[in-house]
């Protein structure tokens, strides 16, 4: 079957390498953001959230950074594996749990 | 974590068809939500499911399309209906926790419409 990421932007990085991945968000009044990574076959898998008050969330080999001047989200993954081949999106939660999510970036590891 | 169950993964339809897709939740949620992702592209909600009410459905989504049912608290079901090639994409079913910031997805339904 047709994999999920077919058609959307790719980033490729070398095995161990660090990965930037950005997406940009549309709604000012978003109170926070998320990142999620989707397998083929499988639903999205939440990563990391950021509220609208912080910069900067760490988390385990993956950071989260958030300008809301120019409203751009980015997820940095440090010394990416094979295992984070996946496509990642963004969301932005919107009054009442609801998400609006980006574009999508497929992440593509070699060896 | 919650655990959400799709039902069916997949199905391939005739045109015409109608195909309802159920999920399950382990805990009551107050809303779950219902995402098309098309292929290749991103997740559009297609519309938000609360018990006792009927489901609130967003722009370029309409009732007669995509009825909804919510009958308790743990369950849902979208149905598609009158299928046609443009509605194959991805069916996924959402929920958040209560005090939870953090939406969790069941596997997604993949729908194909010949």
């Amino acid at each position: 079957g047709e994999s999920v990421g077919l058609h959307l932007p790719t980033l490729s990085v070398q095995e161990g390498d660090n990965s930037i991945i950005n997406c940009a968000y549309s709604n000012s009044a978003s109170d926070y953001f998320i990142w999620y990574k989707q397998e083929s076959g499988k639903g999205p898998q939440f990563i990391i959230d950021i509220r609208s008050n912080m910069d900067k969330r760490q988390g385990q080999r993956v950071t989260v950074l958030l300008n809301k001047t120019v409203k751009h989200l980015s997820l940095q993954i440090a010394a990416t594996q094979p295992g984070d081949s996946a496509v990642y999106f963004c969301a932005e939660n919107n009054a009442g749990n609801m998400l609006t999510f980006g574009g999508g970036t497929r992440l593509m590891v070699k060896p | 974590s919650a655990v959400i169950s799709q039902k069916p993964s997949r199905d391939i339809c005739q045109r015409g068809t109608s195909l309802t897709i159920q999920c399950q939740v382990d805990s009551q949620v107050t809303m779950m939500f219902w995402y098309r992702q098309q292929p290749g592209q991103s997740l559009t909600l297609i519309a938000t499911a609360n018990q006792g009410s009927e489901a609130t459905y967003e722009s370029g989504f309409v009732i007669d399309k995509f009825p909804i049912s919510r009958p308790n608290l743990t369950f849902s079901t979208l149905t598609v209906s009158n299928m046609s090639p443009e509605d194959s994409s991805i069916y996924l079913c959402s929920v958040f926790r209560t005090g939870n910031t953090e939406a969790f997805f069941g596997q997604g339904t993949r729908l194909t419409v010949v």
